[in-house]
């Protein structure tokens, strides 16, 4: 069965590095997605992405926060300078058409740790 | 702002029991997803309610919704330790795709 995967499974950095955070969709999916989950709390989105823009970002999406479609099959995450508050569990998400009533399917995900 | 709420925040039952977790929004919306979340893992889609009175069930879960009370419920019966994971509740809105989660049940099985 078809799955999202996400590399690195898990990322240290120090504040103020730049760290990107990778995901592959599954082949036949249009939209994809990034969300962030801090530690016990609920999943948060972060931006949507669609034909090589973004579609949607929250507030949490900051300057600090970027998105590529590198190639076919790579979707990243970049934040730029990171901060001890970006320490989370990051996970990617696809579906096929982006209209509800479509489940979203999640990678595995990448827990970033800020020190 | 959608607001997305769930209760109750933890739940521990005794295997056999009956329970419901209530995922509450606050906005209208007629697409609610449910997810499971083993410690650690990835969310797992479990259902998808796409109008009023949309029902599914799968093993020992039931999913329902009332878009009219923003209700969804999670129903689960004669609980197994299986079953102990954290649950959440989403919802999107028509003209977006992003998905809102709900503050999460978690739920712990036990003997």
């Amino acid at each position: 069965e078809p799955e999202v995967t996400q590399t690195p499974s898990h990322q240290v950095t120090q504040m103020g590095q730049e760290v990107i955070l990778r995901c592959v969709p599954i082949s036949n999916h249009l939209y994809f997605y990034w969300y962030r989950q801090i530690l016990g709390q609920k999943v948060e989105f972060l931006v949507s992405f669609y034909n090589n823009e973004i579609s949607e970002k929250s507030e949490i999406f900051d300057d600090q926060f970027s998105v590529e479609r590198p190639d076919g099959s790579n979707f990243t995450l970049k934040i730029r300078s990171t901060k001890l508050e970006d320490s989370a569990m990051y996970f990617c998400a696809s579906n096929q058409d982006g209209q509800g009533g479509n489940e979203q399917y999640f990678g595995p995900g990448t827990r970033l740790t800020v020190t | 702002e959608l607001k997305v709420e769930q209760n109750p925040l933890f739940l521990s039952m005794q295997e056999g029991k009956n329970y419901t977790i209530y995922c509450n929004y606050s906005t209208t919306s007629d697409r609610l997803y449910w997810y499971r979340q083993d410690p650690g893992k990835s969310l797992e889609s479990l259902f998808v309610l796409l109008s009023n009175g949309a029902v599914k069930q799968e093993g020992r879960l039931m999913a329902s919704l009332d878009t009219k009370a923003r209700l969804s419920t999670l129903h689960i019966t004669a609980a197994v330790h299986d079953l102990s994971a954290t649950y959440f509740c989403a919802v999107d809105l028509f003209n977006t795709d992003k998905l809102i989660f709900g503050t999460g049940t978690r739920l712990q099985v036990f003997p």
